[in-house]
């Protein structure tokens, strides 16, 4: 069973940083891209960033470019989000998402970690 | 502009067949990408419910399906059950963008 399972989220001031972590499992980690998406409660998805399978190519939304990096330990099935210098607009659940066959596509989620950017 | 338009609201009666709309533009659905779509029920993570315009994953009942025309791209939702009640994104990738995109989610109300 593919599960994802997100941690490192929590409340930082505004101009701090965080790592989240997704942890993956019942796949084999190293063969697929992975992606990040976020969502502020009660509005909808948007999509923050997404690397290879090997970690060698990554790509990133305008909002957190520079800010933001994505990488992965495909020895310890990990994806990571650094985020640095962090606004309070970026305060949202934080999901990882697996790619799916499809361009773009994302065809399991794990189930979210919340981070807060408020003083 | 680099947007996917959904309806913000659509409603049914159990047993009724149902339709959200997702319109982008010549930089998204009408450069040819996929358009997925995802149902998300209250308090949870997205699911994946339609991949490539019109294909379901395993596990997805057939009332749910896809289509894809032009800028355009719509899911119906046939015989409404009470478990349907979620919100719907699409989601395409976008050049303008060189990044994935979402729809702004319809909420889906069963009478």
């Amino acid at each position: 069973e593919v599960q994802l399972m997100e941690s490192g989220g929590g409340l930082v001031q505004p101009g701090g940083s965080l790592r989240l972590s997704c942890a993956a499992s019942g796949f084999t980690f190293s063969t697929y891209w992975m992606h990040w998406v976020r969502q502020v409660p009660g509005r909808g998805l948007v999509w923050v960033s997404r690397i290879s399978s090997d970690g060698s190519m990554t790509n990133y939304a305008d909002s957190v470019k520079g800010r933001f990096t994505i990488s992965r330990d495909n020895a310890k099935n990990t994806l990571y989000l650094q985020m640095n210098s962090l606004k309070a607009e970026d305060t949202a659940v934080y999901f990882c998402a697996r790619a799916g066959s499809a361009w773009y596509s994302f065809d399991y989620w794990g189930q979210g970690t919340l981070v807060t950017v408020s003083s | 502009q680099s947007v996917l338009t959904q309806p913000p609201s659509v409603s049914g009666a159990p047993g009724q067949r149902v339709t959200i709309s997702c319109t982008g533009s010549s930089s998204n659905i009408g450069a040819g990408y996929d358009v997925h779509w995802y149902q998300q029920l209250p308090g949870t993570a997205p699911k994946l419910l339609i991949y490539a315009n019109s294909n379901r994953p395993s596990g997805v009942p057939d009332r749910f399906s896809g289509s894809k025309s032009g800028t355009s791209a719509s899911l119906a939702i046939t015989g409404l059950q009470a478990e349907d009640e979620a919100d719907y994104y699409c989601q395409s990738y976008d050049s303008s963008l060189s990044g994935s995109l979402f729809g702004g989610g319809t909420k889906l109300t069963v009478l």
